[in-house]
């Protein structure tokens, strides 16, 4: 069975901080690893990551993917009130997203 | 706004009752997954169609259903309700039939009382 697991759960941080979350995958005909973002509705789609191990950058946020750990992680720099979210990452086998529980992020002025 | 469009946003209903949820995928996309989430399991992967085929399958019960219609549009049938479904469910799609970015709608929450 499919697993991804997403540490830490929860994560609070003060305005300007760095913060790294992790993300480690046992998928099976893995493809790639996705990043979203969920706030109070719908998951946005962040990176989509593959075994190329090429880093992917938006702002403040950036991720990159080891396929040897087979594992994630994703940065955001110079945390702000508006990165509060729920942080999931999902592993992308022939078909289907498996999702990790998510790591909840609380940035506090 | 991602352009998944989700109806009804809130459901309120019994147990043994059966309920439709809508999803019309964002334009030009023929694939549509439904996950359910909850507080416990989190983003549990249902079914995926594309382009009106039944594509892959997940943790689905044999009381939920669902279709994708000639127009992409898609919806999931859940029938013989127990209070453990009640839930947020999302629909999603992407352009093509796997590996891509899916984006999601904001979700139906279905309440069971």
């Amino acid at each position: 069975e499919d697993k991804v697991v997403q540490s830490p759960l929860s994560l609070v941080v003060h305005e300007g901080d760095t913060v790294t979350l992790n993300c480690s995958y046992e998928v099976t005909n893995f493809r790639s690893l996705l990043w979203y973002k969920q706030e109070k509705k719908a998951p946005t789609f962040l990176f989509m990551l593959t075994s190329s191990g090429i880093e992917k950058k938006s702002g403040r946020l950036s991720s990159i993917l080891d396929k040897k750990e087979l594992s994630s992680i994703l940065n955001i720099t110079a945390t702000q009130t508006g990165d509060s979210a729920i942080y999931l990452c999902a592993g992308a086998g022939s078909y289907q997203l498996t999702f990790g529980k998510g790591t909840k992020l609380s940035v506090i002025p | 706004d991602s352009g998944v469009t989700q109806t009804p946003k809130h459901l309120i209903t019994a147990t043994g009752q059966r309920v439709t949820l809508r999803c019309s995928p964002r334009s030009g996309d023929l694939s549509v997954y439904w996950y359910q989430q909850s507080l416990d399991q989190g983003l549990q992967f249902l079914i995926q169609y594309y382009n009106g085929e039944e594509r892959a399958k997940g943790n689905i019960l044999e009381r939920f259903s669902a279709q994708q219609f000639p127009d992409l549009h898609s919806e999931l049938n859940l029938s013989s309700l127990e209070l453990g479904d009640s839930a947020l469910y999302f629909c999603a799609s992407s352009v093509g039939a796997a590996n891509q970015p899916q984006h999601f709608g904001d979700g139906t929450r279905l309440s069971i009382l």
